[in-house]
């Protein structure tokens, strides 16, 4: 049990819909990043957020946005989806530091575009 | 460009077999490198990591060693039980905590 929290946990949406996926950070942690993991496939960065600024983005479009909370949980909003979307979409949690800590990952959301 | 390649899969092992999963890595400076572990229809678990050159992560017997020479975070076990089944990530960070994964290695160890 890591502590970082994702839901819903499994989701299904038609193409052109807008989804919203929400992490809660581990307890201490200011920093949150989002991956997006095809079947069959390594995670791909998305973007992060440190302390409520988004911190980096991957080669995601920009239908592809994010939030942070002053409580440091995050929202992943997708907007008109695609059925490429399909993907295991996992948050990770870590301290601020030197990029030497630890970052904890959520059990994902199962995202089904139709 | 900066990236991870891991060994592909599947692996079939017998239980009690030695376990090796090859991974290498591009990187301009000095990563940390990191294996995690995917159970099925769950989240990415922490396995091993290891932080500068020469260090060697461990943990349920898995080991690793971060070779700069050779740009190697190579995963082993000397003998894998059924309940090692899984997918093994390998992965470096770059800037603030952000990972490259590799694709992944499915592992199959039978009783």
């Amino acid at each position: 049990e890591t502590g970082v929290t994702q839901s819903p946990t499994h989701l299904i949406k038609t193409r052109g819909q807008q989804v919203t996926l929400r992490c809660s950070s581990q307890s201490g942690h200011n920093t949150v990043s989002w991956y997006q993991q095809a079947l069959g496939q390594g995670p791909q960065f998305i973007f992060q957020y440190y302390r409520e600024e988004e911190n980096g983005r991957g080669n995601f479009p920009p239908r592809f946005s994010g939030l942070q909370f002053p409580n440091y949980s995050s929202e992943l909003n997708v907007n008109a989806l695609e059925l490429d979307d399909s993907a295991l979409y996992l948050c990770a949690s870590s301290r601020d530091g030197t990029g030497n800590t630890e970052a904890f990952f959520g059990q994902g959301t199962r995202l089904t575009v139709v | 460009g900066d990236s991870v390649t891991q060994m592909e899969g599947p692996v079939t092992l017998s239980e009690e077999a030695f376990l090796t999963i090859n991974c290498t890595y591009t990187a301009t400076g000095y990563p940390s490198l990191f294996w995690y572990v995917q159970y099925p229809g769950e989240g990415l678990q922490l396995l091993l990591k290891a932080t500068k050159a020469d260090d060697k992560g461990s943990n349920k017997g898995f080991e690793a060693t971060y070779r700069k020479e050779t740009t190697s975070f190579h995963l082993e076990k000397g003998s894998v039980q059924v309940s090692d089944s899984a997918v093994y990530f390998c992965a470096r960070t770059y800037n603030f905590n952000k990972f490259y994964f590799g694709s992944g290695t499915k592992l199959n160890v039978k009783p």
